[in-house]
């Protein structure tokens, strides 16, 4: 199992350009989600999935966009990139109420 | 408004030298209470759940306990393999049962 695999790995944007993070899974997880983490911030939550057709927003989903048309892929859409989402990425899958799996992270500079 | 606060922010310890990692949480309902290791340039590594009060889980010189307000990680004798950003968050019983994260606490273990 590859576990929880996102590209790109390192990413530089100018303001105003849009790009998607990919984000896929291979262990047939039901729930994903997308976080950001910025110093003295923490990991806060962007977007989730608790299935395939289904999204909701989470504590600052502000600029981004989410779909998720099967179990595997849960891409997230920055629409118009502004400073202010220089940050990195980490996408995450579990099963259930169980213990979270993280990718590697996307490491994100919009200048 | 639920809560999570990690203290210190930064630890820094000999080689042996024993000490505890603090989480504290303010939550209407907690399903469970989590603890990653995030080496840099990586993504969150599980480490425990615990469920209920007075629970303690053990993996090689690290115990988790939890009371009713806080969670403890001991280090004990900790090498410096265990110098890493530990990483508490509690799942809480409202909707998607998500994760909210604590800003950790980064340990440097000195030889």
């Amino acid at each position: 199992n590859a576990g929880v695999t996102q590209t790109p790995k390192f990413q530089v944007l100018k303001t105003g350009q849009s790009m998607t993070l990919q984000c896929a899974q291979d262990m047939n997880h039901e729930y994903m989600s997308w976080y950001r983490q910025d110093p003295g911030m923490g990991l806060r939550l962007i977007h989730y999935s608790v299935g395939a057709g289904i999204t909701d927003q989470g504590e600052v989903p502000n600029g981004y966009n989410v779909s998720r048309s099967t179990t595997e892929d849960f891409p997230l859409r920055l629409l118009s990139a502004a400073p202010s989402q220089t940050s990195v990425y980490f996408c995450a899958s579990r099963a259930g109420d169980h213990e979270q799996y993280f990718g590697p992270g996307t490491r994100l500079t919009v200048t | 408004e639920d809560q999570v606060t990690q203290s210190p922010e930064a630890l820094r310890l000999q080689e042996g030298e024993s000490s505890s990692l603090n989480c504290s949480y303010t939550v209407s309902g907690l399903r469970g209470l989590f603890w990653y290791r995030q080496d840099p340039g990586k993504g969150p590594e599980f480490l425990f759940t615990l469920y209920s009060a007075g629970e303690e889980k053990e993996k090689e010189r690290l115990k988790a306990t939890l009371t009713k307000k806080e969670s403890f990680l001991h280090i004990t004798a900790p090498k410096p393999e265990d110098s890493a950003t530990y990483l508490c968050a509690v799942q809480v019983e409202t909707g998607a049962n998500n994760l909210f994260f604590g800003t950790g606490t980064r340990l440097t273990v000195i030889p």
